[in-house]
């Protein structure tokens, strides 16, 4: 059964700090991984995909990296602002069952001025 | 194009009565799938249509049922509902469900 992790739980930090963010999943037999983003009681915004066959993708101040072979990817964003404050959550697909996406428990973060 | 909208946006509802929220997906998306977000479990699939066809289940009991019409709308339905179920559901649609997949803002559901 796939996990997935995602630490710290939480993060503060001050405007424009660069930051990363750990995702974590047990099975390598992955399709894809995503990357969400959620404010509080809204739905979620999709931020980046990431095929299985890539190392990476890039969308403005984002960037995302996926290592199959360890289970990890990290979500490093540039140069934060108070507006990047929200919940972000990864989730992965597994071959065969792409359409089901298994999430994260989520990194909470805050950029204060 | 418009987004994936979901109605209600809230709802209250006492024990043992049934639900039906809808979901309408993004024009072309063929795909639409259901997640329920608690504090305590996370977000947990539920199921996913296409094109009409339950193609994927989640691990929940046979009291969350849904349904996908000709349209790609979908509707979920919760029968006798219990405590446990309050929650917030969101649908998500994509083409076919193997790539980026846009969520809804889901529909916060009360159960007293």
């Amino acid at each position: 059964k796939q996990e997935v992790t995602q630490i710290p739980a939480a993060l503060s930090v001050p405007e424009g700090e660069n930051l990363v963010l750990n995702c974590s999943f047990t099975d390598s037999a992955i399709y894809n991984l995503q990357w969400f983003r959620q404010d509080p009681g809204k739905g979620l915004t999709s931020l980046l995909l990431i095929q299985s066959s890539q190392r990476e993708q890039t969308s403005g101040r984002l960037n995302a990296s996926l290592d199959k072979s360890s289970g990890r990817s990290t979500l490093y964003i540039a140069a934060s602002q108070p507006g990047d404050s929200a919940t972000y959550l990864c989730a992965v697909t597994r071959t065969g069952t792409a359409s089901k996406l298994t999430f994260g428990t989520g990194t909470r973060l805050q950029v204060t001025l | 194009k418009a987004g994936v909208t979901q109605t209600p946006r809230y709802l209250i509802k006492t024990r043992g009565q049934q639900v039906t929220l809808s979901c309408s997906p993004i024009s072309g998306h063929r795909s639409v799938s259901w997640y329920q977000q608690t504090p305590g479990q996370g977000l947990q699939f539920l199921f996913e249509y296409f094109s009409e066809t339950q193609r994927n289940k989640g691990n929940f009991p046979g009291r969350f049922s849904g349904r996908q019409f000709s349209n790609s709308r979908s509707e979920m339905n919760v029968s006798t509902l219990e405590l446990g179920d309050s929650a917030l559901y969101l649908c998500a649609s994509s083409y076919e469900g193997v790539e980026t997949q846009y969520f809804g803002p889901g529909t916060r559901l009360l159960v007293l």
